[in-house]
């Protein structure tokens, strides 16, 4: 079965800090690959997404991620964060087996600290 | 202003209780989507519609039903509501096929 995998829980990074959480997708040569934030209380706001081309893709808010395919992943990274990146972070793949639909990973949680 | 309006916000339900989630896109997108959050397993999806006139079912089905009368509006309904129904619903929209989904804020319910 499809899946999308992040295997940290939760990061606690220093402000200043770079950062790079991990995910790892399961189904596709090609793949359509997303990050989402949530900040507390709130929905979830699209950070960046790959869908072809180039590997690296650049994002909203400083963030990056890249695809490797060899690796089956799609990390995602900040060289710099700041107190108001503390958040939960999701990857998310969508795929269309007759019906189209986004796989989420069960999400990072991102604490800073000063 | 665009975007995905989800009401209510919250609500607390007696077991048993009907309840109805609603969902309004005003971006003319032709896919909507609705999801629940639990701790520990991401976002799952429940039903989703990929034009008006047609729905279909997704992971977590059971319990829940929808209806997509026209582009702008896909309810969530749970015809008689149960404790492991407490979750956090999200609606979503997206234009097409492999297209980005747009979510909405969230209705955060529990069932007692």
């Amino acid at each position: 079965a499809q899946s999308v995998t992040q295997p940290d829980i939760h990061i606690t990074v220093s402000e200043g800090a770079s950062l790079e959480l991990r995910c790892n997708y399961s189904y596709g040569a090609t793949p359509y690959l997303f990050w989402y934030v949530q900040s507390p209380g709130q929905g979830l706001q699209l950070l960046l997404k790959y869908f072809s081309g180039d590997t690296l893709v650049q994002g909203i808010k400083g963030f990056e991620a890249e695809f490797k395919r060899s690796q089956s992943s799609f990390n995602l990274r900040k060289p710099s964060v700041h107190w108001s990146d503390a958040a939960e972070y999701f990857c998310a793949e969508y795929t269309n087996f007759g019906n189209e639909k986004l796989t989420f990973g069960t999400g990072t949680r991102l604490t800073i600290i000063p | 202003i665009a975007g995905i309006t989800q009401a209510p916000t919250s609500q607390i339900l007696a077991a048993g209780r009907r309840m109805t989630l609603r969902c309004t896109q005003d971006m003319r997108h032709n896919a909507m989507y609705w999801y629940r959050q639990d701790l520990g397993l991401g976002l799952r999806l429940i039903h989703y519609s990929n034009t008006a006139g047609t729905t279909g079912k997704g992971e977590v089905p059971d319990g829940y039903s929808v209806s997509r009368a026209n582009t702008d509006d896909f309810p969530l309904t749970l015809a008689s509501a149960v404790p492991s129904q407490t979750s956090v619903y999200f609606c979503a929209s997206s234009q097409g096929q492999g297209k980005t989904q747009y979510f909405g804020p969230g209705t955060r319910l529990l069932v007692l």
